[in-house]
Formats: structure tokens, C-alpha cells, sequence
């Protein structure tokens, strides 16, 4: 089965501070994405890569960075995190395509609390 | 871009009922249309996918059922179990421009015994 692993679980940050969220994926998949949930706004696409050393823009990539430093290993940087920043962040893997199902395998969640 | 809008926020059902969980979407290039299920305090994973070639789609007690003109999808839920209860998600995928998957606000399903 498809594996994908983020930590930390939760985390509580402060206003201002640093925060990293790191995500590892072992099916040998090559896009991996990163998403916000919020109550009500259902998920909403950060950042995502479709190869190593490469990432890409979603819809609300503000306040945001992301790393893809190689195929199984993503992380979600939040430079200088805010209260708006507080949400449960997945990250997901697929391997898209015309014939494919597109089938994303999403980690378990971290839920960011920043005060 | 696609919007993608799930009509009910909530839905209860009695065990052993149907439940429908209905969503629009707004770009008429989409053809890609799945489920995922959030059961409490879990992750998200897949339950069912509908292509835009076909209007319907079974597995087992769910059927989804495309309406192209409309814009809509529809996740249908026969003879609903406890273990049913969940948040569900639609999503869509357009097949032209971006093929980012865009997903609904989500619908609390509860089964009530």
C-alpha cells in the first residue's frame, strides 16, 4: 500500500517564528502536493512539484515556500508563520496522467497551531 | 479557474437508508470526477471516481452519476452502515489547462443506528 509519512502530528508555533513541515513518500511517486484544510473551505492547494529540485505554485501559495530536494521528500516552510496560518496541512502523492486514475495517497495530517 | 461547490455541509441519515451528497462544478473541460472519505480524526483516501465519458459508476454501494450538461456529480449511498460516517469530499479535474485536482468544502455524513 501507499505510504506517505508527515511530522510532525501537530505543532504549536508562534507568531513570527519558523516553521517547517516535512513529508516523506514511499511509492515511487513522482508529484507530490501539499494542501490546507479549513473548516468549511474543504482542502486548498498550496504548493505542489512534479520532480525533484522543482516545485510549483497552487492556488494560495502566499506565506508559503516548499522544498522537493528529492523524489520521496517534501517539506512546507512557513517563513514567518501567522494566525492565518493555523489549519491542518496534508500532503499528498500521485502519479497523474491521462490513463491514470490520478488517485492521490494523502498523509495522515499535521495540525498547525500558531499563537 | 474551476470552482467546485458541495451543496450539503451536513447530512444525517437513518442506518440502513440511502444518503446523496451532491456537487457542481463550473469548467466544462472537467472530466474527472472523485470521491475521497475523511473518517474522524483520519486522512483523506479514495472511494470512488467517475471519467466524463460515462454518466454513471458503480462499486459495491456507491454510485456516482455525472450530469455534464448540468455540471453536476452526485455520490449515491445505499443501505448506509455506521462505518459510513464520514466527511466526504468531491473533486474535480479539468482536462484542459491546469490538471490539478480542485475539491468541494466537504459534507459531514452521520449515520444514525
Amino acid at each position: 500500500e501507499a505510504a506517505v509519512t508527515q511530522s510532525p502530528r501537530s505543532k504549536v508555533a508562534v507568531t513570527g517564528g519558523k516553521v517547517t513541515l516535512s513529508c516523506h513518500q514511499t511509492n515511487n511517486h513522482d508529484y507530490m502536493y501539499w494542501y490546507r484544510q479549513d473548516t468549511g473551505h474543504g482542502l486548498r492547494l498550496i504548493h505542489y512539484s512534479y520532480v525533484a529540485d522543482s516545485t510549483e505554485k497552487g492556488d494560495i501559495p502566499d506565506g508559503y515556500k516548499a522544498s522537493r530536494p528529492s523524489q520521496e521528500n517534501f517539506s512546507l516552510i512557513l517563513e514567518l508563520a501567522s494566525l492565518s496560518q493555523t489549519a491542518v496541512y496534508f500532503c499528498a502523492s500521485s502519479v497523474p496522467g491521462q490513463e491514470s486514475q490520478n488517485t492521490l495517497y494523502f498523509g495522515a495530517g499535521t495540525r498547525l497551531s500558531v499563537l | 479557474g474551476e470552482k467546485v461547490e458541495q451543496h450539503e455541509s451536513t447530512l444525517s441519515v437513518r442506518e440502513g437508508d440511502s444518503a446523496v451528497i451532491n456537487c457542481t462544478y463550473t469548467d466544462t473541460a472537467s472530466s474527472y470526477f472523485p470521491w475521497y472519505k475523511q473518517e474522524a480524526g483520519k486522512s483523506l483516501h479514495f472511494v470512488i471516481d467517475i471519467r466524463s465519458n460515462v454518466d454513471r459508476k458503480q462499486s459495491q454501494r456507491l454510485t456516482v452519476l455525472l450530469d455534464k450538461k448540468a455540471k453536476r456529480f452526485s455520490l449515491h449511498i445505499t443501505a448506509t452502515q455506521p462505518e459510513d460516517s464520514a466527511i466526504y469530499f468531491c473533486a474535480a479535474r479539468s482536462s484542459s489547462g491546469s490538471w490539478q485536482l480542485i475539491f468541494g468544502s466537504g459534507t459531514q455524513l452521520t449515520v444514525m443506528p
